[in-house]
């Protein structure tokens, strides 16, 4: 069964960064390298809005327009591990911040979820 | 940027009925549609993806239909452990976005 842990939120003053970090394991039939990856984050008491994609070589990213130029999704195939450069934050930026994958090779749907990392941004 | 919106907000709904949701597209997305269920302090979970297809362990009485703008998300027989909040996500054209949710409450 995949198994996603995110890691490394916090509270951090406006203006400031964070690194956000995704571990993840029980991948079938494939490794964690071959799957494209996603985060997802959720205001307190609001929807779900995606953030960012990476697919599974690292050469192809997407980013929400609210978090473009602030954020840098990467990966690191030979530790399994997601993560989420955040910089310049905002107040805007408070959430919890979901690590996703989608459970086949080559697909790009969110399908299983960590259970996310709270960040919060305030002075 | 592809608006989703939900209909209803909220919708109680007493056990063993059935419960529609529908989000419609702004533009067409084909079937690049999917639904989860959120339940409170909890992350989401994947019920359908591309409109129709059921996600491996998700309960037969979950289903999904529609294409291009129009897509309706059916719980037949709803039982307790449904209430939670449904949202649709669109993944047909970037940037990716989700509707605003639907909260299902149980009578």
């Amino acid at each position: 069964e995949v198994q996603l842990v995110e890691s490394g939120g916090g509270l951090v003053q406006p203006g400031g960064s964070l690194r956000l970090s995704c571990a993840a394991s029980g991948f079938t039939f494939s490794s964690f390298s071959r799957y494209n990856m996603l985060w997802v984050r959720q205001a307190p008491g609001k929807g779900l809005e995606w953030v960012s994609y990476i697919d599974w070589t690292a050469s192809t990213t997407y980013y929400a327009e609210s978090v473009r130029g602030r954020f840098t999704i990467s990966r690191d195939n030979a530790k399994n591990s997601l993560y989420l450069q955040m910089s310049s934050l905002r107040a805007e930026d408070t959430a919890l911040y979901y690590c996703a994958s989608p459970n086949t090779v080559g697909a790009t749907t969110p399908d299983y979820w960590g259970q996310g990392t709270l960040v919060t941004v305030s002075s | 940027e592809i608006v989703l919106t939900q209909s209803p907000d909220f919708q109680s709904v007493a056990p063993k009925e059935t419960v529609t949701i529908t989000c419609r597209a702004s533009q067409s997305i084909g079937a690049a549609l999917h639904w989860y269920q959120q339940k409170p302090d909890q992350s989401p979970k994947l019920l359908i993806k591309y409109a129709s297809q059921s996600f491996s362990g998700v309960p037969s009485r979950f289903s999904g239909s529609g294409s291009g703008t129009d897509f309706t998300l059916t719980i037949s027989s709803l039982e307790a452990e449904d209430a939670a909040t449904y949202y649709c996500h669109q993944t047909g054209s970037l940037p990716w976005t989700f509707g605003q949710g639907t909260k299902v409450e149980i009578k």
